[in-house]
């Protein structure tokens, strides 16, 4: 595997499921990102780890919680969601934090909350 | 606060036109850098370039170029010749310099590209 992988591509949920989205980085990165892309809406930046330490959290509903175990692996665990939470779920990843460097982003998790 | 306008929401073109995709920014920053992203429908944000405050020079890379003119802060893209495989959004982004968090991309609502062959 190389770049930037998520896993599902697409999952349907339940209001009252819990489910986990999967980024993991091939690059040797040290700072992943997850974006929240809603349909005719600019990308919205939600959590940033740096060194597997949250840096960011951009006033997200704690019924999204994020993970970090190292900085190959992101996680974004989902509960108890609404419908409007349905979007394109984006991981991305950069060398470290700086304002220069470019963030690589994976091909996103399409979510679907019923 | 930073803020990216790509006025042009959706463009569409025959095949072999060639096309520019607006970007115009705001920043407070003298220090700041400009990027652009292509989003194929497999949904996964592809990057193009990245371009420095500093540096002004047009950058041209096969069918693609970039124009960055400071005075009117715009960053726009052309493609030349245009393919169908350049059906795409395009977004244009800014790296903003945060005090707490390192760097942050603020991005442009983007540009749907539909070229038709």
């Amino acid at each position: 595997e190389t770049g930037v992988t998520q896993t599902p591509r697409h999952l349907v949920m339940g209001m009252t499921n819990k489910k986990s989205l999967k980024c993991e980085q091939h690059l040797g990165h040290n700072a992943m990102y997850w974006y929240k892309q809603s349909a005719k809406k600019p990308l919205e930046l939600m959590f940033v780890y740096n060194f597997k330490e949250q840096t960011e959290n951009n006033s997200v509903p704690s019924r999204f919680s994020p993970e970090c175990p190292n900085s190959s692996h992101l996680f974004l665990h989902l509960h108890t969601l609404q419908p409007e939470d349905s979007a394109l779920y984006l991981c991305a990843s950069s060398q470290d934090w700086a304002q220069y460097v470019t963030q690589y982003f994976g091909p996103g998790t399409r979510l679907t909350v019923l | 606060a930073q803020k990216v306008t790509q006025a042009q929401t959706e463009i569409s073109v025959v095949e072999k036109e060639d096309v520019t995709l607006d970007c115009v920014y705001e920043t407070r920053d003298t220090t700041y850098y400009l990027f652009w992203y292509k989003q194929p429908p497999s949904g996964e944000l592809v990057f193009l370039i990245r371009r420095n405050s500093f540096d002004e020079q047009n950058e041209i890379s096969g069918r693609y170029s970039w124009n960055f003119q400071k005075s009117t802060s715009s960053f726009n893209f052309t493609i030349t010749a245009s393919q169908v495989v350049d059906s795409a959004v395009y977004f244009c982004a800014l790296s903003e310099r945060r005090e707490t968090s390192g760097s942050r991309l603020t991005f442009g609502e983007g540009t749907q590209l539909t070229v038709n062959p």
